[in-house]
C-alpha cells in the first residue's frame, strides 16, 4: 500500500523563478492539504484540494497556486520566488468524508532552497 | 481563530524515565487534537488523536495523551522512554465546525538520553 509520494525530494531556484511541486496521496484517498514548514517552525497549512478545487486556503500570497487531477495527485506552484520561501513543503492525504477528525498522512516532502 | 501552544522547544529525558511533551490549545469549538512525530528529513508521522470520549487516549508505539478541556491540554506522555523516540513533536488542533484547517504548534525537540 503506497503512502503519500512527493516529487521532487529537493529543489534549488534563485530568486523570481517560478516552481513546481508533485504529491500522489495515499491510494484511497481523495483530498490533499499542502503545508510549508519553515526551519524550525510547525507546518503552515497553504490550501486543500477536493474534486480538483480548491476548497481552504490558509494565509498565503496568490503566488501559491495549486491543482488536483482526476487521479487525485496534485500540484503546488510558486511564482516569483522569494528567499523566505525556502522552507520544506509537505503533503498530507486523507479522505474528504470524515475529514475533520481522521488523521493526515503525510509524505517526505520537498525540500526547496532559493539562493 | 485556533492556536497551539507547545511552551518548551526541548525536553531532555533518560532512556528508561517517564516523559511528557506539553501542549495547550485555543479553539472556538470542540477541539479534535493530534500528536503527531517527525524524524530527521521525513514527513510527519500520526500518533494519536482526541475526538470525543475517554480523556486518555492510548496511540502507536507506546505513546498516550490527556486531554484536560479545563485546563486547555493535551500533554503527550510515555512511561518509560527509549532512544530511538529521540524526534521532534506536533500537537495540532482544529475545531469541530469542518470549516477550519489543522493547525499546528511550533514543535517539541525530545532527546531520550542512554
Amino acid at each position: 500500500d503506497a503512502g503519500v509520494t512527493q516529487s521532487p525530494t529537493h529543489l534549488i531556484k534563485t530568486r523570481g523563478q517560478q516552481v513546481t511541486l508533485r504529491c500522489s496521496p495515499k491510494s484511497g484517498h481523495d483530498t490533499v492539504s499542502w503545508y510549508q514548514q519553515a526551519l524550525g517552525q510547525g507546518p503552515q497549512f497553504i490550501f486543500q484540494y477536493y474534486e480538483e478545487e480548491e476548497r481552504q486556503r490558509g494565509n498565503f500570497p496568490d503566488r501559491f497556486s495549486g491543482h488536483q487531477f482526476p487521479n487525485y495527485s496534485s500540484e503546488l506552484n510558486v511564482n516569483a520566488l522569494l528567499l523566505g520561501d525556502s522552507a520544506l513543503y509537505l503533503c498530507a492525504s486523507s479522505l474528504f468524508i470524515g475529514l475533520q477528525n481522521q488523521p493526515q498522512h503525510f509524505g517526505d516532502g520537498t525540500r526547496l532552497s532559493i539562493l | 481563530a485556533q492556536s497551539v501552544a507547545q511552551p518548551e522547544d526541548q525536553v531532555n529525558v533518560a532512556e528508561g524515565n517517564p516523559l511528557t511533551v506539553k501542549c495547550t490549545y485555543s479553539v472556538s469549538g470542540n477541539p479534535y487534537l493530534f500528536w503527531y512525530v517527525q524524524y530527521p528529513n521525513r514527513g510527519l508521522q500520526f500518533l494519536l488523536k482526541y475526538i470525543t470520549g475517554d480523556n486518555l487516549v492510548k496511540g502507536s508505539y507506546g505513546f498516550e495523551a490527556e486531554f484536560n478541556k479545563s485546563q486547555t491540554s493535551f500533554h503527550l506522555k510515555k512511561p518509560s522512554a527509549l532512544v530511538s523516540d529521540s524526534a521532534l513533536y506536533f500537537c495540532a488542533v482544529r475545531d469541530d465546525s469542518g470549516n477550519t484547517p489543522l493547525v499546528f504548534g511550533k514543535g517539541t525537540r525530545l532527546s531520550v538520553i542512554a
